[in-house]
């Protein structure tokens, strides 16, 4: 079945550190992929998506590129902020089904 | 644009009574919405789909007399648990699919989320 891989946590980086949260993916055909982000006490809030192959999502800074021949979707940021320290969430659809997570990959940035 | 909300936030019951979570979609109607449930420090745990106007497909596992879901109308989707007891303490989020006319058909956006207490 299709499933997603996230690096696991927790990821711990200085302000303006550079960031990369890997997400690996298996499915049949050729899903939609996304990163949602939570903040404490929250629900999520959609970070990103990419639809198709070489596809690069971004948002406040952060990238992610659809990579069909790796089936990965590594979330980057160049120099990340203490606001950013979330839980990431790596996710996949088909568009008319249910989306699959990652197990979620918490980040804190210390000033 | 695509904002969905839920209410309330957060609520406190006593065992054995019912509690009913709303998720609405605020600016697009929305055939189909979802409802997980996510510990503390998991991830999501996909509970139910909620389609208006027809029963609701829920996840193995899922006790449909327990959660109730409702999909009354293309803004609205009701979870009522039922008999509450503490072991349904947790956060309950729910999401809806983009709106189609603005070609996000393929994403969800999700509630803040109710965090239910049971004592």
């Amino acid at each position: 079945g299709d499933s997603v891989t996230q690096m696991e946590g927790p990821v711990t980086l200085s302000e303006e550190a550079f960031l990369t949260i890997n997400c690996t993916y298996t499915a049949t055909g050729y899903p939609s992929l996304f990163w949602y982000v939570q903040y404490p006490g929250e629900g999520l809030q959609l970070l990103l998506k990419a639809t198709k192959a070489d596809d690069k999502g971004s948002n406040k800074g952060f990238e992610a590129t659809y990579r069909k021949e790796t089936t990965s979707f590594h979330l980057e940021k160049g120099s990340v902020q203490v606001s950013d320290s979330a839980v990431y969430f790596c996710a996949l659809d088909f568009g008319n089904e249910k989306l699959t997570f990652g197990t979620g990959t918490r980040l804190t940035i210390i000033p | 644009g695509a904002v969905v909300s839920q209410h309330p936030s957060r609520v406190i019951c006593k065992s054995g009574t019912s509690v009913k979570i709303e998720c609405r979609s605020l600016d697009f109607q929305a055939t189909t919405m979802f409802w997980y449930r996510q510990f503390p420090k998991q991830s999501l745990m996909l509970m139910a789909t909620s389609n208006e106007g027809s029963k609701a497909t829920y996840e193995q596992g899922v006790e449909k007399d327990k959660f109730l879901i409702n999909h009354a109308s293309l803004t609205l989707s009701t979870l009522t648990v039922t008999s509450a007891h503490p072991e349904d303490s947790s956060f309950y989020i729910c999401s809806a699919r983009g709106p189609r006319d603005r070609d996000y058909t393929d994403t969800q956006y999700f509630g803040p989320g109710t965090r239910l207490t049971v004592l």
